[in-house]
């Protein structure tokens, strides 16, 4: 089944310091890929996508993806963490046909002082 | 174009009741989704829209909920027969699609319905 996963349900890091959240998917072919980010008890804001093409996305806030065939993985990277970061990060994939967005579980960034 | 909107934005009803929501996509998009999502969760598919068409509906999506999109604009999604395991956040959103294609997903702020 299709299926995106996220194995880190919370990440904490100091104010300054680097980022990267990791995200898994299982799809046959390579899927349209995204991340979003979610402040309390708000909607989904997209971050970043990727269709095709260049492997290293950027994406608004400062933030960056890097698409791995071989790993089926596309990791969100931030070089230096703001205390507004601090959110719930999520990842989403869609396949041709429906393309209807799937999401993992998220992974909930805490961004100490 | 203000993006996507819901209303209403909380809604607390009793067991039992009916509740509808309404979305209103980004104008141009002819495709919308609904998806659900619970605390510590990622959104779940529920069901989406390509202009009026309701082309797939998740197996989430019981007998007690319908979603219309009638002149393929706003869009309602009802529950009857409201129960506690229905509380959740429910969020739209919409796309464009063409020719084989879809763009990224815009989502809108989302309904927190609380079932007590």
């Amino acid at each position: 089944a299709q299926s995106v996963t996220q194995p880190d349900i919370h990440i904490t890091v100091s104010e300054g310091a680097s980022l990267e959240l990791r995200c898994n998917y299982s799809y046959g072919a390579t899927p349209y890929l995204f991340w979003y980010v979610q402040s309390p008890g708000q909607g989904l804001q997209l971050l970043l996508k990727y269709f095709s093409g260049d492997t290293l996305v950027q994406g608004i806030k400062g933030f960056e993806a890097e698409f791995k065939r071989s790993q089926s993985s596309f990791n969100l990277r931030k070089p230096s963490v703001h205390w507004s970061d601090a959110a719930e990060y999520f990842c989403a994939a869609g396949e041709g046909g429906s393309y209807i967005p799937t999401f993992g579980r998220g992974t909930s960034l805490i961004v100490h002082p | 174009d203000t993006g996507v909107s819901q209303d209403p934005r909380h809604k607390i009803t009793k067991r039992g009741q009916n509740v509808t929501f309404r979305c209103d996509p980004i104008s141009e998009h002819n495709r919308l989704y609904w998806y659900r999502q619970t605390l510590g969760q990622g959104p779940e598919f529920l069901t989406y829209f390509q202009n009026e068409a309701q082309l797939e509906k998740s197996r989430l999506l019981s007998d007690r909920f319908s979603a219309e999109r009638p002149k393929g604009s706003f869009s309602t999604l009802e529950i009857q027969r409201t129960e506690q395991g229905d509380s959740a956040m429910y969020l739209c959103a919409s796309s464009l699609a063409r020719q084989g294609a879809v763009t990224e997903a815009f989502f809108g702020q989302g309904t927190r319905l609380t079932v007590v």
